[in-house]
């Protein structure tokens, strides 16, 4: 079983919906992160979250440490948010990322 | 620089041959951390810089794969006697952290290795 695991794989949305995107994890951590990664373009960072809710923009992330539970939510999508995202989580001594198999999303217009 | 800087940006070699990628961080950060993207398959982790130290190699997959970091800025991740299963997008990031977690981590374009 993965450390990571996120849900769904895969998903297609209608421009204009809302879209939750869920990572669970099995080891203790001290800091979740949410990337961005565009086809053939490199990783950026959305969030980094270590407890609570953090919202930028149409972009919320919500953290439940009790849980291992992690969500990314995104209001009113839109075409260009077509993208992987992957969620990692750091812990360990070095505090390497060690990621989630990433989430496919395609808007649609 | 303003981001975490890559190059070369693309590299084809033939197997059998060294390859030498490097990783130019944000100025200050001290944690530099190299991560493998193969095709179709996630993300893993290779090696952990914390200035010029390296406490975590466990990611190299084999004894071809090293890596140093000279002046606690600029890394080479080097691959000798490449093989195909080497080819992949080869990532590199950065944080101000010091081990501790919960830093912003800054990464690379990367490196698209295909090796022939």
């Amino acid at each position: 079983k993965n450390e990571v695991e996120q849900s769904p794989q895969n998903l297609t949305a209608q421009e204009g919906e809302f879209i939750t995107i869920n990572c669970s994890y099995s080891v203790g951590i001290s800091a979740l992160h949410w990337l961005q990664q565009h086809p053939g373009g490199g990783i950026v960072s959305l969030f980094m979250l270590s407890s609570g809710k953090k919202k930028h923009g149409r972009l919320i992330a919500t953290i439940n440490i009790q849980e291992k539970h992690s969500s990314l939510h995104i209001t009113a999508s839109h075409p260009r948010d077509s993208a992987v995202y992957i969620c990692a989580v750091e812990g360990g001594a070095t505090n390497k990322l060690i990621f989630g198999t990433g989430t496919l999303l395609a808007v649609q217009p | 620089g303003a981001g975490v800087s890559q190059s070369p940006s693309n590299k084809v070699t033939e197997k059998g041959k060294d390859v030498e990628l490097r990783c130019d961080p944000i100025s200050g950060h001290t944690a530099l951390y190299w991560y493998r993207q193969s095709l179709g398959q996630g993300l893993e982790f290779l090696i952990y810089f914390q200035g010029n130290s390296a406490p975590d190699k466990s990611g190299l997959p084999s004894d071809r794969f090293s890596a140093e970091r000279t002046g606690g800025s600029v890394s080479t991740l080097t691959i000798q006697r490449t093989q195909q299963e080497d080819s992949a997008v080869y990532l590199c990031a950065s944080s101000s952290g010091q081990g501790n977690g919960g830093n912003t981590i800054y990464f690379g374009e990367g490196s698209w290795l295909t090796v022939v």
